[in-house]
């Protein structure tokens, strides 16, 4: 079965340093979502790429957040600097469009700013 | 926007019995996509079950149902012959229809525990 595969797993860092979330989509979907869940806010949309063309961006923070698909096998995400409030598990998703289409998402990255 | 909601945020039911959890959604749209997708505590995002909102026909996939009432913007999924297995968070979510964003925006989530 192909999956989404996201790295790292887990990550502990400290207030200030810089969080880097990398995301292989499967190959051939054409769209790529970056969401984080909280138990407060549930699932957020960040940030979605479509062909690797920034769309949405509107749900990420822009003055320390940033997404990015160098290309079609990979997708970032970036904080800088971090913030204890940024501690979510982020997720990366994947699919081919619209309509009944699913998204397929990867394991999540834990993140915890200390 | 669109939004969905999700009134329980806690269910529990017994092993071997049905459950149903519900989900609401505002729209002005006609056209557009449901889904119901399972979060076990492995974290893993998984698809349950998906609608089309030009189907009457309620979708159903093996255990699990959804009734799908369009003039009252409900979707609310059933779980029938329920297993250990099934206990988790579930999570229902909206897509707007052809021509409009790709996206899924998600509810809150209802945690489903099942009871031996």
């Amino acid at each position: 079965d192909a999956r989404v595969t996201q790295t790292p797993r887990h990550k502990v860092t400290e207030m200030g340093q810089e969080v880097t979330m990398r995301c292989q989509p499967i190959l051939g979907h054409n769209t790529v979502f970056w969401y984080r869940q909280t138990m407060m806010q549930g699932l957020e949309l960040l940030a979605y790429f479509r062909n690797r063309a920034p769309l949405d961006d509107s749900g990420m923070p822009k003055d320390r957040f940033s997404a990015e698909m160098p290309d079609a096998t990979l997708a970032t995400l970036k904080i800088q600097p971090s913030e204890p409030r940024d501690s979510a598990v982020y997720f990366c998703a994947s699919g081919l469009g619209q309509g009944l289409s699913p998204l397929h998402f990867g394991n999540g990255t834990r993140l915890t700013v200390t | 926007a669109q939004t969905v909601t999700q009134s329980q945020p806690e269910m529990s039911v017994q092993e071997a019995e049905t459950v149903t959890l519900s989900c609401t959604y505002d729209t002005s749209e006609s056209d557009y996509y449901l889904f119901w997708y399972k979060q076990p505590p492995s974290r893993q995002m998984i698809l349950v079950i998906r609608q089309e909102a030009y189907k009457q026909q309620n979708a159903t996939e093996n255990r699990f149902s959804v009734n799908f009432q369009k003039a009252a913007k409900s979707f609310s999924l059933k779980i029938s012959d329920s297993q250990l297995g099934d206990a988790a968070m579930y999570f229902c979510a909206y897509r707007r229809g052809r021509g409009g964003s790709e996206k899924l925006v998600f509810g809150k989530g209802t945690k489903l525990t099942v009871n031996p």
